[in-house]
């Protein structure tokens, strides 16, 4: 897997939008980068993935640079449920079929 | 449709006890996995699954670990036996290649405690 760099902690107001950067320098060209949370005393959740565009579904959007050596995730309107520990991956291999190497991830914590 | 389904959710053993944990994948999921998560740390794969056969178990310490997937639905993960360092959450995951197969679903995870 390609290694990832992400702050160890952030805080966001909530309504505001949330922007968690990723630096993965040494990815390949056929990795994706893929994005999961973990809610306290839950199992990580699938938040979004991609390779070279911009990507948006209904829990966030993700940014990659053209160099794809970083991306930001955003959540365009954080509220007090997305505190939670974010996950940037770049799995071997290109997808999330396989090996997970999950990382220290970001703390959010998105506070009233 | 239901999610990842562990068992149990907690469990308290003393050092030397085995203990077994079980999982029901998303129904339709040929690929499962089992991960363990330390406090503060991210996941860590023990071993994956593809239907009955485990393609990966790289990670699995395999003196006291094991894993079975006989009719490649269900999955249990045994320790046998457990020492104080594994105390930690068992998680487990599916996915499928259909589709696009670009997501692991993952279960509420069983929380070991070694005394």
């Amino acid at each position: 897997d390609a290694k990832t760099t992400q702050p160890p902690s952030m805080d966001c107001a909530e309504g505001r939008a949330a922007n968690l950067p990723c630096n993965h320098s040494t990815i390949s060209g056929n990795e994706y980068v893929y994005w999961y949370r973990q809610i306290h005393s839950q199992g990580p959740q699938y938040i979004i993935h991609g390779l070279k565009n911009n990507e948006t579904n209904e829990m966030a959007s993700l940014i990659i640079t053209e160099d794809r050596k970083s991306s930001t995730l955003i959540l365009p309107h954080a509220t007090l449920r997305d505190t939670a520990v974010y996950y940037c991956i770049a799995p071997a291999g290109g997808t999330s079929y396989g090996k997970l190497t999950f990382g220290q991830g970001t703390i959010l914590t998105v506070h009233p | 449709e239901a999610g990842v389904v562990q068992s149990p959710r907690y469990k308290i053993i003393e050092k030397k006890q085995p203990v077994a944990f079980w999982c029901n994948p998303i129904s339709g999921h040929n690929t499962l996995y089992w991960y363990l998560q330390n406090l503060g740390q991210g996941p860590e794969l023990l071993i994956r699954y593809e239907n009955e056969e485990a393609v990966d178990d790289s990670q699995l310490p395999k003196d006291r670990f094991s894993a079975e997937r006989l009719k490649g639905v269900d999955s249990t993960l045994k320790i046998q036996p457990a020492e104080l360092g594994d105390s930690a959450v068992y998680l487990c995951a599916s996915s499928s290649k259909q589709g696009a197969g670009n997501e692991q679903f993952f279960g509420p995870g069983t929380r070991l405690t070694v005394l």
